[in-house]
């Protein structure tokens, strides 16, 4: 069974802070991704990484950066939290074909 | 146009009925299709893929797929209270890489 974790289910910060979302799979998936979900707006894409170190930019990264230094793990960072990044953040991590999903982290920035 | 179309619902079914979920995409060169159950407040979890044309059953769902329309269809049959939740397509284009690009997803409602 693939799993993918993210650190925390709910986060709360303030305007301004700097934000880690950390994301682990245990699948050795090569791609892994970082979406952002609002009501209205689906699924949009931040930011994903098809290997080590290697990170490509997707639909929104603006206000985002991403580290991936292990296989494994995934790294979403806020550099200054805004208020307009309260969002659910959702890790997913993909093999040749199926995607899967992390529980999400529900981001509040007040 | 979107690259992948779903419709928004809410698509009300009764009890026991037959469940039809349909989305359209864009790019006729596309190689995998898949369909996740999001429950709210959820992630998305994935319970169809389909990759070449015609029906896949598993259990109480059908994947259908058509590349010649460029549409998928997601059949769920018996449709019970715990089948209400928002359905996402996701396609996976050949010239998208390894992303997928998914539909906004169709909202499910079950009624007793």
């Amino acid at each position: 069974d693939v799993k993918v974790t993210q650190s925390s289910r709910y986060l709360v910060k303030r305007t301004g802070e700097k934000v880690f979302l950390e994301c682990v799979q245990d699948m050795d998936h090569e791609n892994m991704f970082w979406y952002r979900q609002d009501p209205g707006l689906g699924l949009r894409l931040i930011y994903f990484s098809y290997d080590v170190k290697m990170k490509e930019k997707g639909d929104i990264p603006e206000g985002y950066s991403v580290s991936r230094e292990k296989k494994e793990r995934f790294s979403l960072i806020l550099e200054s939290a805004s208020t307009n990044q309260t969002s659910m953040y959702l890790c997913a991590s993909k093999d040749r074909d199926e995607q899967y999903f992390g529980p999400g982290t529900r981001l509040t920035v007040t | 146009q979107k690259e992948v179309e779903q419709n928004s619902g809410p698509l009300s079914v009764p009890e026991g009925a037959i469940a039809s979920l349909n989305c359209t995409y864009s790019d006729r060169v596309s190689q995998s299709f898949f369909w996740y159950r999001q429950y709210s407040g959820k992630s998305p979890e994935l319970i169809m893929s389909i990759y070449s044309n015609g029906d896949k059953e598993d259990g109480r769902f059908t994947a259908q797929l058509n590349k010649a329309s460029q549409y998928v269809s997601l059949l769920i049959r018996d449709s019970q209270p715990s089948d209400s939740a928002t359905y996402l397509c996701a396609v996976n284009f050949i010239r998208g890489g390894n992303k997928l690009t998914f539909g906004t997803g169709t909202q499910l409602k079950v009624e007793l």
